[in-house]
């Protein structure tokens, strides 16, 4: 069976802070690793990976894919507040968009 | 350029009712997907296809119905609702298996009483 895992469940850090997201998957036929924010509404696209070692970076995010390893990295600089959202890791694989939990970071004024 | 279009946004049912979600996407997207979110669970994959004509059994499909007639619109079909479909439902769609992002439509709040 596939699987997502997210690590931590939630996060509470205080604006300025950098923090990690951790996403690690067992996807048979991977395809790729996609990223989303969401804020009580529809998910949001941040990035999608397909190949190791290449990071994609948007502004103070950035991520990166490890094949070997099986896990992705979710990096955030400078957090604002409004950083605070669920972060989604989904993973494109045996024909299925397989979702983890998510990772709900909270970010201090 | 409407993306994924989900109607209803919200919806109260009794339970034993029967409905039906609607999704239409405008991007001739081959893959699409219905997911459910409750809280604590992220989002659950209910039913895919991955073409017109192609349906297949998600994560979760119990209870559920998906129909494939049109490469636009992915219908959702509740049976007899129960207390334990009350969820926020998201309609997905991509233009190829993983080899793009996938869309989201704005959600359905499902409330069954």
């Amino acid at each position: 069976e596939d699987k997502v895992v997210q690590s931590p469940l939630s996060l509470v850090v205080h604006e300025g802070d950098t923090v990690t997201l951790n996403c690690s998957y067992e996807v048979t036929n991977f395809r790729s690793l996609l990223w989303y924010k969401q804020e009580k509404k529809a998910p949001t696209f941040l990035f999608m990976l397909t190949s190791s070692g290449i990071e994609k970076k948007s502004g103070r995010l950035s991520s990166i894919l490890d094949k070997k390893e099986l896990f992705s990295i979710l990096n955030i600089t400078a957090t604002q507040t409004g950083d605070s959202a669920v972060y989604l890791c989904a993973v494109f694989g045996n024909e299925k968009l397989t979702f983890g939990t998510g990772t709900r970071l909270t970010i201090i004024p | 350029n409407a993306g994924v279009t989900q109607t209803p946004k919200f919806q109260v049912l009794k339970t034993g009712q029967s409905m039906t979600l609607q999704c239409a996407q405008d991007m001739n997207h081959e893959y699409m997907s219905w997911y459910r979110q409750d809280p604590g669970m992220g989002l659950r994959l209910i039913h895919y296809s991955v073409g017109a004509g192609i349906t297949d059994q998600g994560e979760v499909p119990n209870g559920y119905n998906v129909s494939r007639s049109t490469t636009e619109d992915f219908p959702l079909r509740l049976l007899s609702a129960a207390p334990s479909q009350t969820s926020v439902y998201f309609c997905a769609s991509s233009y190829s298996f993983g080899g793009t992002e996938a869309f989201f439509g704005q959600g359905t709040r499902l409330t069954v009483v």
